[in-house]
């Protein structure tokens, strides 16, 4: 199975501040390269997601940074907000939309 | 437009008993997809069905699992036998037509089996 490798496992970053969230990946055949908010109790849901065609995109206050010769993408999340707290994965995602999931960063800011 | 339902949210089972999860996938999406989520761990894929058919199998335990969906009703992933480390939560996923690939999968609010 394809790896994605998922770092920080967790973070804790105050009010205000930038949380970077870096994936790194192995096979080259991806379509998109998305990233999940998971809240607590709750199934994950699209955040941000980007093609490999392009190496940056920005949704309001989040931002992905790809950089395909690498193989890695990160999340950015600018003046981060307590209501941003939850569980982030990176995932890929190559034919029949079927995702492979990063191990997940439980993120907690702090006020 | 009613999201991705899945029931029952909570499930409790002994050793040896069967779990029977069901899932709704969203209006007008025709693919869905299991997913199971370990304690602190990722999603893991476990199966991905289009009506009547079983596309991909490959994250789905050989022995005990199985997973159908059929033309009418919701799909249903099937755990024979459950062990303790069958506890999870389970979550279905659903997406349109192929085609329309961009990386969103809907996800319903999981299944949590526990196993005593």
């Amino acid at each position: 199975q394809q790896q994605v490798k998922q770092s920080p496992q967790s973070l804790i970053v105050q009010k205000g501040g930038i949380s970077i969230i870096n994936c790194a990946y192995e096979n080259t055949a991806f379509d998109y390269f998305p990233w999940y908010q998971q809240f607590p109790g709750k199934g994950p849901a699209l955040l941000i997601a980007i093609r490999p065609d392009v190496s940056e995109k920005k949704e309001g206050r989040f931002t992905i940074s790809f950089n395909k010769s690498a193989k890695q993408f990160s999340l950015h999340i600018m003046d981060s907000q307590p209501g941003d707290s939850a569980t982030y994965f990176c995932a890929v995602t190559g034919t029949a939309s079927k995702l492979t999931f990063g191990t997940g960063t439980r993120l907690q800011v702090t006020l | 437009n009613a999201g991705v339902m899945q029931n029952p949210r909570h499930l409790v089972r002994r050793r040896g008993q069967e779990a029977r999860l069901r899932c709704s996938p969203m209006k007008g999406h025709s693919h869905v997809y299991w997913y199971r989520q370990l304690p602190e761990e990722g999603l893991k894929f476990m199966v991905y069905l289009q009506k009547e058919n079983i596309i991909d199998e490959s994250g789905m335990p050989k022995e005990r699992f199985s997973a159908e969906f059929p033309k009418e009703g919701p799909s249903i992933l099937r755990i024979q036998q459950v062990v303790r480390g069958d506890s999870a939560a389970y979550f279905c996923a659903s997406s349109p037509l192929l085609g329309q690939n961009t990386g969103e999968l809907f996800f319903g609010e999981g299944s949590r089996l526990t196993v005593l």
